[in-house]
This record gives C-alpha cells, structure tokens and sequence, in this order.
C-alpha cells in the first residue's frame, strides 16, 4: 500500500480482556518496529522485526504482550489481560533496509497513524 | 537511553526561521542523523536524514557540525502548520544485522506564535 496502516483506528476494551493490534507495512519493508505513547509523553519502543525475526524484545513491559509478524508483511501486537496502565497510542512504523537496495544513504521510517487502545 | 539530547521545548514567530538544536556526541561512522515530527493527534512523520553533508529537502534542511557532534533542523520559514514535537534520532545506514533498536527522546515542542 502506499502507506502503514494500522487497524483498528480505535479500540475500547475490558480490564482483563486480549486486545489484538494489527500494522500492515508498506510493501517491500523489512524492518518493522512498534512504539506506544501514552498521553502527552514521548514514543516508547517496544519491539521490531528485521523480516519476521525479532532481534530484540527487550521493550516489551510485560509477559502479557507479544508481537509475530509472518510472511515478513503483516505484523500483530496481542495484548493479554489489559490493564489500565496499557491504555496508550499505539504506532507501528516500517523502513526498507539500504542493503535492500544498495542504498548509501539508508531510509527513514514510514509511522502509521497508530491504534488508540483505551481500557475501562 | 536515547542516544540524542533536545531542548524540551521552543517558541519561534511566524514566518521566521527555526534553528531546531540536536547533540549526539556518542554518534559512530555508521550513523545517520534523522529527524521526524509528530503534529497533534497523529504519527510522526519523516522529515530529512543526512550524514556529514548539509542536506536541502521541500520541508527543511539539516546542517550537521563537522565533527557530527551535533546537528541543527532549520526551518526556513515557520508557519503555524509546523508547530509540532520534532525528534532527532540516529540510526546506522546498515540496519539489518545491525542493532536497530531506535529509542526516540522526548523532542523539542515547537511552538509558533501568530
């Protein structure tokens, strides 16, 4: 697509309940990364995907969140028995690689307009 | 920890140019300098990346110090459009089998005053 897209736009969920985030890159991105922003704070990084491998899941708050990304497109953040304190902005952003393309000057990031996920 | 320090925030008048100040004394060979804004109530998006050049896009330019210690995001001309979070972050030119994990730091808010 032209753009990373994020699904739902909005999510309204239970204390308790799994709640499932869906970032579809642009086509043709390796790199695939997600950050949370809770209000009026700054992006926290949670994890990102080189292909459908993740290096480093170290930014991940809890065991109640995981994130898989297959065929090395669409990638999914679950969420576990949501708390109150999960209550943020999701953004999902994708990036091609300059060994992609034999770039020297390396590419930026494309940030979808993320997932407001709000737990009552 | 992010790898770049920002000024929490600044204010500029309209139509004036913004000189948007960034440190990142750790950077290595292999780093480029990016920077992003985030308007209200969306993603960031990308605004221009560079090395050790001074580079020139549509939306700004980036004038990065000799020693690329630090960098500066100048804004020609401001306009209330712009008032936003803008993000300095490096990240290595290579990524893939590169530690890629990019730490955004809380940004300079730009404020534009009429």
């Amino acid at each position: 697509g032209a753009g990373v897209s994020q699904s739902p736009s909005n999510k309204v969920t239970e204390k308790g309940k799994d709640v499932e985030l869906r970032c579809d890159p642009i086509s043709g991105h390796t790199a695939l990364y997600w950050y949370r922003q809770s209000l009026g704070q700054g992006l926290e990084f949670l994890i990102y995907f080189q292909g459908n491998s993740a290096p480093d899941k170290s930014g991940l708050p809890s065991d109640r969140f995981s994130a898989e990304r297959t065929g090395g497109s669409v990638s999914t953040l679950t969420i576990q028995r949501t708390q109150q304190e999960d209550s943020a902005v999701y953004l999902c952003a994708s990036s091609l690689y300059a060994v992609q393309t034999g770039s020297q000057r390396g590419y930026g990031y494309t940030f979808g307009s993320g997932t407001r996920l709000t737990v009552v | 920890d992010a790898k770049t320090t920002q000024p929490n925030s600044m204010e500029s008048n309209e139509e004036e140019p913004v000189h948007l100040p960034c440190n990142h004394s750790t950077i290595s060979g292999t780093d480029y300098i990016h920077w992003y804004r985030q308007l209200p109530s969306q993603g960031p998006e990308y605004v221009i990346h560079g090395l050790t050049s001074n580079v020139n896009n549509r939306m700004a330019s980036l004038a990065i110090a000799e020693d690329r210690k630090s960098s500066t995001l100048i804004l020609h001309r401001a306009t209330l459009r712009d008032a936003a979070v803008y993000y300095c972050i490096l990240r290595d030119v290579g990524g893939m089998n590169r530690d890629d994990k990019i730490i955004f730091g809380k940004g300079t808010r730009l404020h534009i005053l009429p």
